[in-house]
C-alpha cells in the first residue's frame, strides 16, 4: 500500500521568506503525486500534481514542488511567503485500488502560519 | 453555481435523528467521492462512485448510506450516528477514475453528533 508522511503539523514562517513543508511517499510502483491545499472554511484545492516527465513541477500561486526519487520525496516550496498562503497543506499519492478506481492517499496536513 | 457545491454547511443532530447530506457538482464529472476528515487524522475515503455505481465501501459502518441518483449528485444519508462521527465531510468529484485525475473538492459539511 502507498503512504505519505508530512513532516511537521505546524509549520511558520515570516512573511517574504522561503516556504519549505515536506512530504516523503512510500510507493512500489512509479508514484503520482499530489499537493492539496486547504483554506479556512473551504474544500481542498489542488496546488499541482507530479505524473511523468519533469520533477519539478510548477503549480499555483508561485508553488513548485520536486520529485526526489533517490529520497522518496516530494517536497512542496515558495520562494516568497505571503499572508494568503496561510492555510493547510496536504501531500497525496494515487494509486488503483482493487475496485479500478482511483484511491488517493493523503498525508495528515501541514498547517502554514504566515507571520507579518 | 460552479464547481462542486454541499448542503447543509453546518449540521447537529442527536444520536437518534436521520439526516442527510447532499453533494453536487457542475463539472461534468462522472467519479464522486465522499470522504470524512476529522482532526489530525489523514482524510479517510469512505465511498467511491463512478457512472452512479457503487465501486467502493471502505468499511463504513452501515449507519452511513450513500446514494447517487445521477452523475450530478450524490447524498450521504446518515442515521444513529454516534459523537465520534462528528467530522467535516467532503465531497469530491473527478473527471473518471484515472491515476491522475485531479479531485475537486466541496467547501464540506461540519457535522456535530450530540
Amino acid at each position: 500500500a502507498q503512504s505519505v508522511t508530512q513532516l511537521g503539523s505546524h509549520v511558520s514562517v515570516s512573511e517574504g521568506a522561503l516556504v519549505l513543508l515536506r512530504c516523503n511517499y512510500s510507493s512500489s510502483v512509479p508514484p503520482y503525486l499530489f499537493w492539496y491545499v486547504q483554506y479556512p472554511n473551504q474544500g481542498l484545492q489542488l496546488l499541482l500534481k507530479y505524473t511523468t516527465g519533469a520533477t519539478l513541477v510548477k503549480g499555483i500561486n508561485g508553488f513548485e514542488a520536486e520529485f526526489k526519487k533517490s529520497e522518496t520525496s516530494f517536497h512542496l516550496t515558495k520562494p516568497s511567503a505571503h499572508m494568503s498562503d496561510a492555510a493547510e497543506y496536504f501531500c497525496a499519492v494515487s494509486d488503483r485500488a482493487s475496485g479500478g478506481y482511483q484511491k488517493v492517499t493523503f498525508g495528515t496536513g501541514t498547517k502554514l502560519q504566515v507571520i507579518p | 453555481e460552479t464547481g462542486v457545491t454541499q448542503t447543509p454547511r453546518h449540521l447537529v443532530m442527536g444520536m437518534t435523528n436521520k439526516k442527510s447530506l447532499k453533494c453536487e457538482q457542475h463539472l461534468g464529472h462522472n467519479a464522486m467521492y465522499w470522504y470524512k476528515q476529522s482532526a489530525k487524522k489523514p482524510l479517510e475515503l469512505m465511498f467511491v462512485y463512478n457512472f452512479k455505481e457503487q465501486t467502493e465501501n471502505n468499511s463504513v459502518p452501515s449507519r452511513f448510506s450513500p446514494e447517487c441518483p445521477n452523475s450530478s449528485h450524490l447524498f450521504l444519508h446518515l442515521h444513529t450516528l454516534q459523537p465520534e462521527d462528528s467530522a467535516l465531510y467532503l465531497c469530491a468529484s473527478s473527471i473518471d477514475r484515472g491515476l491522475t485525475d485531479t479531485q475537486y473538492f466541496g467547501p464540506g459539511t461540519r457535522l456535530t453528533v450530540l
